[in-house]
């Protein structure tokens, strides 16, 4: 079993829906979590921390559930320029695990 | 600005040819690593270095070797690359050895070995 486990989707909605991404992770001793994003060819980048009491920046709402061991994320009034791969990441101290990641496509 | 430096971004060889790729950081991190990334596989990390001298087998060590001399350079050495070598590699860096702040990545090294 992978230690962080995602859909790989493709996710394909139309601009401005409202789309959710879960993950599941297997090491209850997880200590951070975060949600990176990859854009095709490029290297990922830092989208959001995830806190244990919920966070939320701008359209990007996540949330942590350690008793199911899952991670979420929201993405609220969808934008073309959303369109990317979503990479959920588990990390004990720097034992970082990184999930295979998500596909969204945000159509016109 | 603050980046992650790799290079080269491409490049293409034979079997059996050492090879190095390099990596750089501006942000007086700690912590460096090294990952490679395979279509359905994710991220899986090759090396870590948690500060000069520093340094540890990650989940796919195997055909690898790292050095980290100065806080700010972690090359990847392959000494004789091999066909299943072939892949997207990223150097990652990290504030600290806690990981609270996540990674910066450099742009990454796509490598075909032939």
């Amino acid at each position: 079993r992978k230690e962080v486990e995602q859909d790989p989707g493709p996710f394909n909605v139309p601009e401005g829906a409202t789309v959710a991404f879960n993950c599941t992770y297997s090491n209850s001793a997880s200590q951070s979590f975060f949600w990176y994003r990859q854009d095709c060819r490029k290297e990922p980048k830092l989208l959001m921390s995830v806190y244990s009491s919920g966070n939320e920046d701008g359209r990007f709402t996540a949330q942590l559930n350690r008793a199911s061991q899952y991670i979420s994320l929201l993405i609220r009034d969808s934008k073309l320029s959303d369109s990317a791969t979503y990479l959920c990441v588990r990390g004990n101290n720097n034992d970082m695990r990184f999930g295979a990641g998500t596909r969204l496509t945000v159509k016109p | 600005e603050a980046q992650v430096t790799q290079n080269p971004r491409y490049l293409i060889t034979v079997t059996g040819k050492k090879l190095t790729v390099t990596c750089s950081q501006n942000m007086n991190h700690e912590y460096m690593s090294w990952y490679r990334q395979d279509p359905g596989l994710g991220l899986r990390q090759i090396y870590y270095s948690m500060n000069v001298e520093v340094t540890d087998k990650g989940d796919v060590p195997e055909g690898y070797k790292v050095s980290r001399k100065e806080k700010r350079n972690f090359p990847l050495i392959l000494e004789s690359p091999s066909p299943n070598q072939t892949s997207l590699y990223f150097c990652a860096s990290s504030p600290n050895v806690h990981g609270r702040y996540g990674y910066t990545f450099g742009s990454g090294t796509r490598l075909t070995v032939v």
